[in-house]
């Protein structure tokens, strides 16, 4: 197996424009996350799907970021319309429900000026 | 909901010294307590992990060990070594598979 999938993994855009990181969860994986890290703020979880489900999204910092799983092998996080303050590494992870490991994916570096 | 703490945020040891990260949590009802180590421009990777009916487990050169009543773990790692240096995340979790709480890491350097 590839491992978890983003793309893009840098992406540098301007103030006001829309941006779409995509993940690719490991095959038979049945939980999918969505992690920000800063130096400022560290790890934070933004939201988590269960079987495409949202679980939680208390951690979505506010209504210009939303996420959607439309099957097992795609999300998408977006973010509309984009600040300076959303530059980060954004991370997907997977896992298998009743296994341990968080498997993470290379992040998607977004940088917005 | 829950809170993990993690100490110290920096750390320097020289090469075959044992370096220890301590953490504290929040939530009595965690029970599942990963490591993950991060090196520079990588994903967090996991290195080892403790459920809560254990008090302590071994993997070669490190360590993790967990006291339920004072809601704290901490990882050991003995005879460090120069790609030891990364930064070394604890997170704490209701149950395994479930969502994590990341601790703020702590950045090893491990001189030679």
């Amino acid at each position: 197996d590839a491992g978890v999938i983003q793309s893009p993994r840098h992406e540098v855009t301007e103030m006001g424009q829309e941006v779409t990181l995509r993940c690719k969860p490991i095959s038979g994986h049945d939980y999918l996350f969505w992690y920000r890290q800063t130096m400022m703020r560290g790890l934070e979880l933004l939201i988590y799907f269960n079987n495409n489900v949202p679980i939680d999204d208390s951690g979505m910092p506010e209504d210009r970021f939303s996420a959607k799983m439309p099957n097992a092998s795609f999300s998408t996080l977006k973010i509309q319309p984009s600040e300076p303050r959303d530059s980060a590494v954004y991370f997907c992870a997977s896992n298998l429900g009743q296994h341990n490991e968080q498997f993470f994916g290379p992040g998607t570096r977004l940088t917005v000026l | 909901g829950e809170n993990v703490e993690q100490h110290p945020s920096t750390l320097s040891v020289q090469e075959g010294d044992s370096a220890v990260i301590k953490c504290t949590y929040s939530d009595s009802a965690s029970n599942y307590f990963p490591w993950y180590k991060q090196e520079l421009g990588k994903r967090p990777q996991l290195i080892i992990d403790i459920r809560s009916n254990v008090g302590e487990k071994k993997d070669q050169r490190i360590a993790v060990t967990l006291n339920k009543t004072a809601k704290h773990f901490s990882l050991h790692i003995t005879e460090t070594q120069p790609e030891d240096s990364a930064v070394y995340f604890c997170a704490a979790s209701i149950r395994a598979g479930n969502m994590l709480t990341f601790g703020g890491g702590t950045r090893l350097m491990v001189k030679p």
